[in-house]
């Protein structure tokens, strides 16, 4: 079945840091890859997103990259404030093969990254 | 802000009541998504509707059930409660059947 692999946490980083959070995924189909974040006491915000191999999703200065030779859509920052803490979750959609059918997200288990001024 | 609503933000009850958790999608999202968020499941997939029909199912226990109302506003039922029903409750829409999915704040539910 589809299953999506995170880095395991938590990260802690401080403020200006590079940051790398490591996702792979097992589908079947052609999976539509997201990104979402939780801040704390909220609900699950859309960071960004890639429908196809060797796209870019970009926001808020992360980018990921679909990567399909490697089933994997790190997510990165160049420079981390502290305002970036929060849970970030690796998610994909796969209509499977037909491309029919209803869409579910299957998320990773989640990454808790603090930041430290 | 999303557009999707949740109420209540905050259930308490106990074990062996019934309860029902309310979602109100975007304006013109047709389908709507549950997903329970557990400290020992991460984040399931329960269950999704679209334009008021069931479209799949995940995960989601015999004792749990869900419709979408012509109004497109779906609710989610959950009976005979358990201590392990704890858990965040978190409905999405997206605009049809596939698509973005946008979430809403979630339902804290806690059973004593």
């Amino acid at each position: 079945g589809n299953s999506v692999t995170q880095m395991e946490g938590p990260v802690t980083l401080s403020e200006e840091a590079f940051l790398t959070i490591n996702c792979t995924y097992t589908a079947t189909g052609y999976p539509s890859l997201f990104w979402y974040v939780q801040y704390p006491g909220e609900g699950l915000q859309l960071l960004l997103k890639a429908t196809k191999a060797d796209d870019k999703g970009s926001n808020k200065g992360f980018e990921a990259t679909y990567r399909k030779e490697t089933t994997s859509f790190h997510l990165e920052k160049g420079s981390v404030q502290v305002s970036d803490s929060a849970v970030y979750f690796c998610a994909l959609s796969d209509r499977g093969v037909e491309r029919r059918g209803a869409q579910k997200l299957v998320f990773g288990q989640g990454t808790r990254l603090t930041i430290n001024p | 802000d999303s557009g999707v609503t949740q109420t209540p933000k905050h259930l308490i009850t106990a074990t062996g009541q019934r309860v029902t958790l309310r979602c109100s999608p975007r304006s013109g999202d047709l389908s709507v998504y549950w997903y329970q968020q557990s400290l020992d499941q991460g984040l399931q997939f329960l269950i999704q509707y679209y334009n008021g029909e069931e479209r799949a199912k995940g995960n989601i226990l015999e004792r749990f059930s869900a419709q979408q109302f012509p109004d497109l506003h779906s609710e989610l039922n959950l009976s005979s409660l358990e201590l392990g029903d704890s858990a965040l409750y978190f409905c999405a829409s997206s605009v049809e059947d596939r698509g973005t999915q946008y979430f809403g704040p979630g339902t804290r539910l806690t059973v004593l």
